[in-house]
């Protein structure tokens, strides 16, 4: 089955605590992505990455970090100095322009 | 950088009348436009999407058409269904940056 998997769908994190959110694909894209999206809003980019071992901030990076070891996964980690992290989180790969994505996490704070 | 802006923000249509969602972009380099659906809880879909040296394509009952002098763009469904509520999503994308700008979205309720 080819696609975006994102784990786990729901993820709650006590203040001060790193935590990291998993992406993994299987359709041998070069690009991967992180969005957040609030209630009833559009989708912001995080972070991005055009080929292993490389990767750039997008317009909300304050507060994330990525890795991007390996072509088939993309981790994004929501640090202790992101001060409002509950959000749905989507990942995503492309290949000419057109994204897919996963299923998304959903992030809640307790 | 680019910037898209979307509208209506939400819009109630009857089944089976049609439904309208208008983009507009800023960049002039922008090449490509792609619409998404998202359903709740889920990420969102590539439904259809148009190169900038086509000005109309089609796909059963979905449509989008493109004015790159006026650079806008609108999708539009007929013969609207249940089952086409969701979240819609417009977005531009300059093939030389690579980085995909998405519109505020616009949520679709098809009223049986």
């Amino acid at each position: 089955d080819g696609g975006i998997t994102q784990s786990p769908k729901y993820l709650f994190r006590k203040e001060g605590q790193n935590v990291t959110l998993s992406c993994e694909q299987n359709l041998n894209h070069d690009a991967m992505y992180w969005y957040r999206q609030d209630p009833g809003q559009g989708l912001r980019l995080i972070y991005y990455s055009q080929i292993v071992n490389d990767f750039q901030k997008g317009d909300i990076a304050e507060g994330y970090s990525v890795s991007r070891e390996k072509k088939e996964s993309f981790p994004l980690t929501v640090t202790s100095a992101q001060k409002n992290p509950t959000a749905f989180y989507l990942c995503a790969s492309s290949i000419a322009g057109k994204l897919f994505f996963g299923s998304g996490t959903q992030l809640s704070v307790l | 950088g680019e910037n898209v802006e979307q509208h209506p923000s939400t819009l109630s249509v009857q089944e089976g009348d049609s439904a309208v969602i208008k983009c507009t972009y800023s960049d002039s380099a922008s090449n490509y436009f792609p619409w998404y659906k998202q359903e709740l809880g889920k990420g969102p879909q590539l439904i259809i999407d148009i190169r900038s040296n086509v000005g109309e394509k089609k796909d059963q009952r979905i449509a989008v058409t493109l004015n790159k002098t006026a650079k806008h763009f609108s999708l539009h469904i007929t013969e609207t269904q249940p089952e086409d509520s969701a979240v819609y999503f417009c977005a531009a994308i300059d093939f030389g940056n690579e980085k995909l700008t998405f519109g505020t979205g616009t949520r679709l309720t098809i009223i049986p």
